[in-house]
C-alpha cells in the first residue's frame, strides 16, 4: 500500500536534547511538508520541500531543521533551541505542480519533552 | 493572501441530525478547496475537494460540500450524523500556483450526542 509513515508514534525526550522525527513516503510525491499541531489548534507549517535537496521555511521554523536528501524521506529535527517542543507533529506529501492536488498525511508523532 | 475561517470551533449535533460545518475563504483568484477529518491522535484524511468542476462535491461517508463563489463559502454537510462522525474537521484552500500555498482553517470539533 502506498502511503506516508512516521515513526515513532510517541517520543519522549529530556529538555536540552535534539530529537529527529522520521517521515517516509512511497507515493512518489515531489513535495513534502511538516506541520505542528497543539491541543485545540489548527496546523502550523514548519518546513516544506518541493524537490530533493531544497526546502523552505514555513511559519514557525525557528528551533527546527530538516533535510531532503532523498525523494522519499523528509526528517525533522527538533533542536534544543525550540522553546516549547511538546506537540503533535504531522508530515504530509503532495503530488503535481498545481494547487488542485491534495496533501496526504502520515499518522503523526506525539513528542513530549520534559 | 489566502485565508480560511471556520465559524464555530465546536459544533454539537444529535445522532441522526443534519451536520453543517461552515467554511469561508478569501483568495485573490478562484481557489481549490478541501475538507479534511482528523480523529484523535491520527493524521488528517481527505473527505472531499473542489477543483472547479461541479460546484456540489460529494465525498466519503455521505459528506458533501457546495462551492458558492458569491458567498466565498464551502460549507460541509451530512444529512444524518453518526456517532463515528465525532472528530475534528479542517477546511483548506489552495491557489493554482504551486508551492507553499495550502492554508488550513482553525478546525471545528464535531460532537455527536446519542
Amino acid at each position: 500500500d502506498g502511503g506516508i509513515t512516521q515513526s515513532p508514534k510517541y517520543l519522549f525526550r529530556k529538555e536540552g536534547q535534539n530529537v529527529t522525527l522520521s517521515c517516509e513516503q512511497n507515493l512518489n510525491h515531489d513535495a513534502m511538508y511538516w506541520y505542528r499541531q497543539d491541543p485545540g489548534q489548527g496546523l502550523r507549517l514548519i518546513y516544506y520541500s518541493q524537490i530533493v535537496n531544497d526546502f523552505q521555511k514555513g511559519d514557525i521554523a525557528e528551533g527546527y531543521s530538516v533535510s531532503r536528501e532523498k525523494k522519499e524521506s523528509f526528517p525533522l529535527t527538533v533542536t534544543s533551541a525550540q522553546k516549547n517542543p511538546t506537540a503533535f507533529y504531522l508530515c504530509a506529501s503532495r503530488s503535481g505542480t498545481s494547487g488542485m492536488y491534495e496533501q496526504y498525511f502520515g499518522p503523526g508523532t506525539r513528542l513530549t519533552v520534559t | 493572501a489566502q485565508s480560511v475561517t471556520q465559524l464555530g470551533s465546536h459544533v454539537s449535533v444529535s445522532e441522526g441530525a443534519l451536520v453543517l460545518l461552515r467554511c469561508n475563504y478569501s483568495s485573490s483568484v478562484p481557489p481549490y478547496l478541501f475538507w479534511y477529518v482528523q480523529y484523535p491522535n491520527q493524521g488528517l484524511q481527505l473527505l472531499l475537494k473542489y477543483t472547479s468542476a461541479a460546484t456540489l462535491v460529494k465525498g466519503i461517508n455521505d459528506f458533501e460540500a457546495e462551492f458558492k463563489k458569491s458567498e466565498t463559502s464551502f460549507h460541509l454537510t451530512k444529512p444524518s450524523a453518526h456517532m463515528s462522525d465525532a472528530a475534528e474537521y479542517f477546511c483548506a484552500v489552495s491557489e493554482p500556483n504551486y508551492g507553499q500555498n495550502f492554508v488550513f482553517g482553525p478546525g471545528t470539533r464535531l460532537s455527536v450526542l446519542p
